[in-house]
């Protein structure tokens, strides 16, 4: 199975600072990841698909980028209702696997 | 609106079965690959198998193959996860989701999900 490691597993900070999350695969994954924002008691929501794509609806302060093995989720200027749980996702291979999650919060 | 509504969770003993419901509405459902996915308390996603949109080709996460069975009636719009032999650790809340159109494996909609709870 591919291994999805994402970092930092938490993060603190404020709002309008601009975030960063990374997304490692065990191996190359031909740019087949996809983001995804779950708050608290609700499913995912997809935001981010092939690597860089804005999911439609999905405000243009996230974005993605990255290639082979290393990807980067970002939002330019956070705000107060993006605090929830990130997860990065690959489906070059099956099973499909998930980073474990980045929980991000307001300091 | 497009939505998916799961249903057929709850508490049940280990080595017990349970068949959870997708009802899907607001899109042509049988145009759709669909999914499981399920998530532990307090912990991650984890993908447990998906389906093609005639039915014709399945697969599983190692973990629940054998055990799980996925099917789906286009006619009721409806999908299903049959579990049998469960275990302690399949408790979780179950999520149906949908695979977005096109060649990206991404699921764009997803239902409010179920929760399974395996324990005596």
């Amino acid at each position: 199975d591919i291994q999805m490691t994402q970092s930092p597993s938490s993060l603190s900070a404020s709002v309008g600072d601009r975030v960063t999350i990374t997304c490692q695969a065990s191996q190359g994954i031909n740019n087949y990841l996809n983001w995804y924002q779950q708050k608290p008691d609700k499913a995912p929501k997809l935001l981010i698909y092939d690597t860089s794509n804005l999911e439609t609806g999905v405000p243009s302060r996230f974005s993605g980028s990255g290639s082979g093995t290393d990807f980067t989720f970002t939002i330019s200027s956070l705000q107060p209702e993006d605090i929830a749980t990130y997860y990065c996702q690959q489906y070059d291979s099956l099973p499909y696997t998930f980073g474990q999650g980045t929980k991000l919060e307001i300091k | 609106e497009v939505q998916l509504v799961e249903s057929g969770g709850g508490l049940v003993q280990p080595g017990g079965s349970l068949r959870l419901s997708c009802a899907a509405t607001g899109f042509t459902f049988s145009s759709y690959r669909m999914h499981w996915v399920r998530q532990g308390p307090g912990e991650g996603l984890v993908w447990v198998s998906r389906i093609n949109s005639d039915g014709s080709s399945i697969n599983y996460a190692d973990s629940v193959k054998g055990r799980f069975t996925i099917s789906r009636d286009n006619a009721k719009n409806t999908l299903y996860l049959l579990m049998n032999s469960l275990r302690v650790e399949d408790t979780a809340v179950y999520y149906c989701a949908r695979e977005r159109m096109g060649p990206t494996d991404a699921f764009d909609i997803w239902g409010q999900g179920t929760m399974v709870t395996v324990s005596s």
